[in-house]
Order: structure tokens, then sequence, then C-alpha cells
């Protein structure tokens, strides 16, 4: 039973526009959710969160909303950039579960076309 | 600072037999996981050690196993490789216990292929 899913496969956005990855997840005791992105031959790396007692959270071009009562949250990069194509990847964590056994999606190739 | 350092890079293991896969964790990190990345089931989580200790466990047989060592590094052990181990292993260290926004840093990962 996949927990966290993000149902995109991938995405392809031109250059300068915006680029939405979604995520849904059916686990109402998620109280934490993560954004990481990963490149080819490259570990994950940690993008931005956001805490189950907000709807937004944003960091420079990033932008995560949260819609609790959907059970969907979203990552916005604005404007997009080349180098931003990588996979994307959700996490989750429980409410008072570790910090370290996160629940991923199965992730969303971005590709932003120059 | 040096990130996490996971070796081998790469590796190819033949079915039955058992592989040892090392994490040396950010200096000062005390907490390591172990994750596997496979392109059905994407990143799933294997264990969590802090202080030598596991604290977390995942859904995965009992020939996955890991370790910790005093100085933090740690070891995870595949024994009797079946064809579906084959997978990015990744290990991610963090300073400290539970705590909102502490984040999780991961290595590079260990490609294991099993033939």
């Amino acid at each position: 039973d996949q927990q966290v899913k993000q149902n995109s496969p991938s995405l392809s956005v031109q250059e300068g526009r915006i680029s939405i990855l979604n995520c849904d997840y059916t686990n109402s005791m998620f109280d934490y959710f993560l954004w990481y992105k990963k490149y080819p031959a490259e570990g994950p790396t940690f993008l931005i969160s956001i805490s189950s007692i907000k709807d937004k959270n944003e960091d420079g071009r990033f932008t995560v909303f949260l819609n609790k009562s959907a059970k969907h949250l979203s990552l916005h990069i604005v404007p997009s950039q080349p180098g931003d194509s990588a996979v994307y990847f959700c996490a989750a964590r429980l409410s008072g579960g570790s910090n370290y056994k996160l629940t991923f999606g199965k992730g969303t190739l971005l590709t932003v076309n120059p | 600072k040096a990130g996490v350092t996971q070796t081998p890079r790469y590796l190819i293991k033949t079915r039955g037999q058992q592989v040892t896969l090392s994490c040396s964790p950010i200096s000062g990190h005390r907490s390591v996981s172990w994750y596997q990345q496979t392109p059905g089931q994407g990143l799933q989580f294997l264990f969590e050690y802090f202080s030598e200790t596991q604290r977390n466990k995942g859904n995965f047989p009992g020939r996955f196993s890991g370790r910790q060592f005093s100085n933090s590094r740690s070891e995870m052990n595949v024994s009797t490789l079946e064809l579906g181990d084959s997978a990015l292993y990744l290990c991610a260290s963090s300073w400290s216990s539970n705590g909102p926004g502490n984040t999780i840093y991961f290595g590079e990962g260990s490609w294991l292929t099993v033939v």
C-alpha cells in the first residue's frame, strides 16, 4: 500500500515557466513533508519542507503548498531553470515518528527545456 | 565539511552471495539510516542506527542487517542475495535525534547488481 504517491512519473516545462510537482498521501498521521531532488549518480538532496500546521512554505524559487483536507501537497518552481532538471521525491514523516524513517513517493522526473 | 561517504560505489555480486556496504556519516552526525531505491518501489526505508543501536526498522526480511560503530560509521549487510536485491542503497546521516526540521543528508549511494 503506497502511502505517498506521485502520480506523474515525468514532467516537461519550458525554461522560465512554472513547474508544479504534485504529491498525494493517504495517511492522516503524517505531520511533516519534505521534497528532495536527485540528479543521476548522486544521492537525494533536501530541497524544502513543510509542517502540517502550515499551508505554505517558500524558499527562493521554491514554494511548497499543503492542503491537508485533500491530503495533497505540491512543489512550485518559479521560474524553472535547466539546472532544475532532476527527479523530485516527495517524502512524509509520521506524527511522533522518527525524522529518519521517511516514506517516499516514487519520484517525478522534471525536464526543463532551454 | 565532507558529506556522507559510501563505499563501494558500484559492485556486482552473484545470487546467493552476501555483500557488505559501508557508510561514513557527516562529521558530528550520530544517526545513520539506510534506504533502498529501485525503479519500481522508489526509496524504501531499511533501518536507522543511533549511538550504535538500531532505533527503527523498515519492512525488509532478516537477510538485511546493519550495525553502527562507536565512530558512527555504519555498515549494512545483505546475505543470500537475490536478483531483486539489485538496487541503489543510500545511506543518510543526521546530527541528532528527532526534532522538527531536522534534515537528513544522503550519500551518493552504492549501486548493487545481483546476477
